[in-house]
Formats: structure tokens, sequence, C-alpha cells
């Protein structure tokens, strides 16, 4: 069974630029999640989608970041526009079951985004 | 602001030694708890969760958790070189269990 994944792994971009994060959940799991990590921080939660809905965007910085998930299936984060502080690596999850408690998130392998 | 502490490390042991990693959560209405490790550049991986008081085993891997004390813990026995990793706690939030809060991590080095 394939993981979850992300592309791109690495993206370099100048500040002011546009990116966007791809990430493909494991087949038949509703529930996908952003995270990021920031240099020398801890892991933070960006957002969680059930299917193509926004369960909780608690995480999401500012307004520059937007984050969709059309048909339930794979999601996009874009950044527009990028600045200094949103560089860091970006993880997606999923997991299967939202009603659960220990509903186990399962990670990709992130994308490390540097803004110049 | 929900804080999952854990002390950085390293952490260093030698091989067949038991490591013992430490997390602490401020947000008393956690519910469950899970341990990832996390090689360099790669994914973090899930090793176990736990949301009962006690110790809960898997293998080389024991969760201890204690939500009197806002603790949980993970002892690794007979540690290996491939242990050496940098180990995650994550914390449900008290009103959307999806949502995790991740300490900043405990680097672990196994010695041969």
């Amino acid at each position: 069974e394939a993981g979850v994944t992300q592309f791109p792994s690495h993206s370099v971009i100048e500040k002011g630029q546009t990116v966007t994060l791809r990430c493909d959940p494991i087949s038949g799991h509703d529930n996908l999640y952003w995270y990021r990590r920031v240099m020398g921080k801890e892991i933070k939660f960006l957002l969680h989608f059930v299917k193509e809905s926004k369960q909780d965007e608690s995480g999401m910085p500012n307004n520059r970041f937007l984050a969709e998930r059309t048909g339930g299936t794979y999601s996009t984060l874009k950044v527009q526009p990028a600045e200094l502080e949103d560089s860091g690596v970006y993880f997606c999850a999923s997991s299967q079951d939202v009603r659960s408690s220990t509903d186990t998130q399962y990670f990709g392998p992130g994308t490390r985004l540097t803004v110049l | 602001q929900k804080e999952v502490e854990q002390n950085s490390g390293p952490l260093s042991v030698p091989e067949g030694a038991i490591a013992s990693l430490n997390c602490t959560y401020s947000d008393r209405g956690s519910q469950s708890f899970f341990w990832y490790r996390q090689y360099s550049g790669k994914s973090p991986e899930l090793i176990m969760f736990i949301y009962s008081n006690g110790d809960k085993e898997d293998g080389r891997f024991t969760a201890q958790l204690n939500k009197a004390s806002q603790y949980v813990s993970l002892l690794i026995r007979d540690s290996q070189p491939s242990d050496s990793a940098t180990y995650l706690c994550a914390v449900t939030d008290t009103s959307n269990f999806n949502k995790f809060y991740f300490g900043s991590g405990t680097k672990l080095n196994v010695k041969p």
C-alpha cells in the first residue's frame, strides 16, 4: 500500500513568489492534515480536511495560505505571496477514522520550502 | 498556548541498554498520546499510542502514561544503533482529537 506522498520534496523560491505544495493521502483515507515545522521548532498543526471539507483550519497562520482538497482526494497548499518566515518543512498526514480518538495519522516525507 | 515539552537531547545510551524518553503536556483534557520516530529527512513514523493510564507494551517499546502528572514516556529496551533517531511526542487537542500538538523531539543516539 502506498503511503502519503508529497510533491515537491524541495522548493526554493524568492520572497513574493507563489508556491503550491501537493499531498496525496493514503487511498481510502478521508482525513487529511497539513502541518509545518519551522527551523528549530516543533511540528505545528495547520488544518484538517474531512473529505473535501475543512474541519479545522485554526492553525493557518494568515490569509497568504490557501488549502484546497477538490474531490476529497489530493490536497494542495498554496502560499501567496511567500515571506521569509514561511520557510520550513511542510508535512501532510492522513488518517482513516475521524470518530476515533486513537485514529493514527500517517505522515508524508514533507516538502522543504526555502524562501530567499 | 497548549504545550508539549520534551528534552531535546541528545540522549546517548550504549547498545543493549534501556532508553527512556519523556514528555510532559499542559492540556489536562488531552485524551490520546502518540510516539513517532523520525529519521533525518524522513517521515515521522508511528511507534505506538496510549490513552489509558499505566503501561502499554509493544515488542521492545513500552509507553507509560500518567494523566494526573501529565506526563507520558517511552522506554526502548535492548536499544539498537538503528533506534538512533528523533522521537516525537504528540498529544491530541481536548476539543478536536484529530488535532495533534507535537513536542520538539528528543534525539536519541545508541552507541555500538
